[in-house]
C-alpha cells in the first residue's frame, strides 16, 4: 500500500533558527496537504499543495511539492515558540478517494527561547 | 460554530468490554472520518464515509465498526476492546467535491484500554 515517510522524526531548534520537515512518498501523490498539531490539541490544515514544483508562502512558512509529485518539504524561517508542535503531511496516492490521505509520522519541533 | 463535536474526551475501559465513540459536526459537510494516532506512527484511517449512506474501510479497520447515522454524525464502535486499542481517536470530516478538501478535526477522545 502507499506509504508516506516523514523525516526527522524530531528537531529542536533554539528561536530564530530554521527548520525544516521532509516528506517523501513511495507512489505519485495527486496531492499533499501539510498539517499542525500543537502539544495536546488536534490538527489544523495548514495548506493543500496540487501542481507538480508548486511553492506556496504562509509569512514565515514556505511549502514545496517536487517535480514528481512525489515528496514535500515545509520550511519555517526564524523559528518562534509558538511554532512548536508536530507537523504532518498527508497524501493522496492517484486513483483513491477524494479524502483517503496517508498521513506521514510527524515532525515533532521544539523551540527552545 | 462549534465544528466537530466528540464525546467522551477520555474513556478507560477493561478488556473485552464495548464502547461507542461519538462525533458531530455543524458545518454541512458530507465527507466524514475516524483516524487513531499513535506515537510514532502518525494518524492512521481506520473508516471513512463519503457521504451519508456510505462507509468505507481505511488502513486499519479490524476490531472497529462505524455507523453514519445521518449527515452529521458517524459514530465509531469497538465490540471487544483490546489493549493494542490504547490510543487517541480523532473524528474529522471535510466538504465534498471534485479535489481534496481540507479536514477539520474534533479534539479527540483518548482511550485506555486495560
Amino acid at each position: 500500500g502507499q506509504q508516506v515517510m516523514q523525516i526527522p522524526q524530531y528537531q529542536h531548534v533554539q528561536e530564530g533558527e530554521d527548520f525544516t520537515t521532509y516528506c517523501n512518498s513511495s507512489t505519485t501523490l495527486s496531492n499533499i496537504q501539510w498539517y499542525k498539531q500543537r502539544p495536546g490539541g488536534h490538527p489544523v490544515f495548514l495548506i493543500q499543495l496540487v501542481k507538480s514544483g508548486e511553492v506556496k508562502k504562509q509569512k514565515r512558512l514556505t511549502f514545496q511539492f517536487g517535480e514528481a509529485k512525489k515528496n514535500s518539504s515545509l520550511h519555517i524561517t526564524a523559528t518562534q515558540t509558538t511554532d512548536v508542535g508536530t507537523y504532518f503531511c498527508a497524501g493522496r496516492a492517484g486513483g483513491t478517494s477524494y479524502g483517503k490521505l496517508t498521513f506521514g509520522q510527524g515532525t515533532i519541533l521544539t523551540v527552545h527561547p | 460554530n462549534a465544528g466537530v463535536t466528540q464525546t467522551p474526551k477520555f474513556q478507560v475501559l477493561k478488556t473485552g468490554q464495548s464502547m461507542t465513540l461519538q462525533c458531530a459536526q455543524d458545518m454541512n459537510h458530507n465527507s466524514m472520518y475516524w483516524y487513531r494516532q499513535d506515537p510514532g506512527m502518525g494518524l492512521r484511517l481506520i473508516y471513512y464515509s463519503a457521504s451519508e449512506g456510505t462507509t468505507d474501510k481505511g488502513e486499519v479497520p479490524n476490531g472497529y465498526n462505524v455507523s453514519r447515522l445521518n449527515k452529521r454524525e458517524f459514530s465509531l464502535r469497538l465490540e471487544s476492546a483490546a489493549p493494542s486499542q490504547t490510543s487517541v481517536y480523532f473524528c474529522a470530516s471535510s466538504e465534498a467535491g471534485r479535489r481534496d478538501q481540507p479536514q477539520h478535526f474534533g479534539d479527540g477522545t483518548r482511550l485506555s484500554i486495560l
